[in-house]
């Protein structure tokens, strides 16, 4: 069964900084691969995904993303953030099999002024 | 505007009660799902259905019940036999049950058990 691992639960970083987070997937067969933002206290937001062709994925609010697929993985990067992106993110893995949709556990990205 | 919407937002029980989380959705999806959010452990998947009056048990659907009668509708029942049901509940829906398709989010109900 396909799982999803988010490496890191809490990245704080300053403000105008650059940040990575971090997602490998288990298998390496055909995936599709998404990433979902959190404000609190309300839904999950789509903010990319990868279904096939380019490996670099660009998505709303600045971020873009890596499919690796030697190294299955998907990693979450942003050049400068802003307090705004203050959120908690979940890396997302469909497993073609199920049609269903498994979550990592979340990384909470906290940007400081 | 198109979305999906539940209610309530926040919701007390005390123990030994059932309750009925509601969801709806405008946005004309054949798929809706149920998840459950607790700290530290993403969201699992407690039901979902892919059509009208049709439904499957996800990863953790003990103690949980669904009904999908409507195509805008999926409401949850958190029954007396969920041993643990305080958590943020958050119901999704896409176009279809397939593994590309993107699913949106409703804002949630935070079920808190007294």
């Amino acid at each position: 069964a396909q799982s999803v691992t988010q490496l890191d639960s809490q990245v704080p970083v300053f403000e105008e900084a650059p940040v990575e987070l971090r997602c490998n997937y288990s298998s390496s067969v055909s995936v599709y691969l998404f990433w979902y933002v959190q404000y609190p206290n309300q839904g999950l937001q789509l903010l990319l995904k990868y279904l096939s062709g380019s490996t670099l994925v660009k998505g709303i609010n600045g971020f873009e993303a890596e499919f690796n697929k030697s190294q299955t993985s998907f990693h979450l990067r942003k050049p400068s953030v802003h307090i705004s992106d203050t959120a908690e993110y979940f890396c997302a893995v469909s497993d073609r099999n199920t049609d269903k949709l498994i979550f990592g556990t979340g990384t909470r990205l906290q940007v400081f002024p | 505007d198109g979305g999906i919407t539940q209610s309530p937002k926040y919701l007390f029980r005390k123990e030994g009660q059932n309750v009925t989380l509601s969801c709806e959705q405008n946005l004309n999806h054949d798929a809706m799902y149920w998840y459950r959010q607790d700290p530290g452990q993403g969201l699992r998947l407690i039901y979902y259905s892919q059509i009208v009056n049709d439904f499957q048990k996800g990863d953790i659907a003990e103690g949980y019940s669904v009904s999908r009668e409507k195509k805008e509708s999926f409401p949850l029942t958190v029954t007396s036999a969920q041993k643990n049901p305080t958590a943020f509940y958050l119901c999704a829906s896409s176009i279809e049950n397939h593994s590309y398709n993107e699913q949106f989010f409703g804002p949630g109900t935070r079920l808190t058990v007294l």
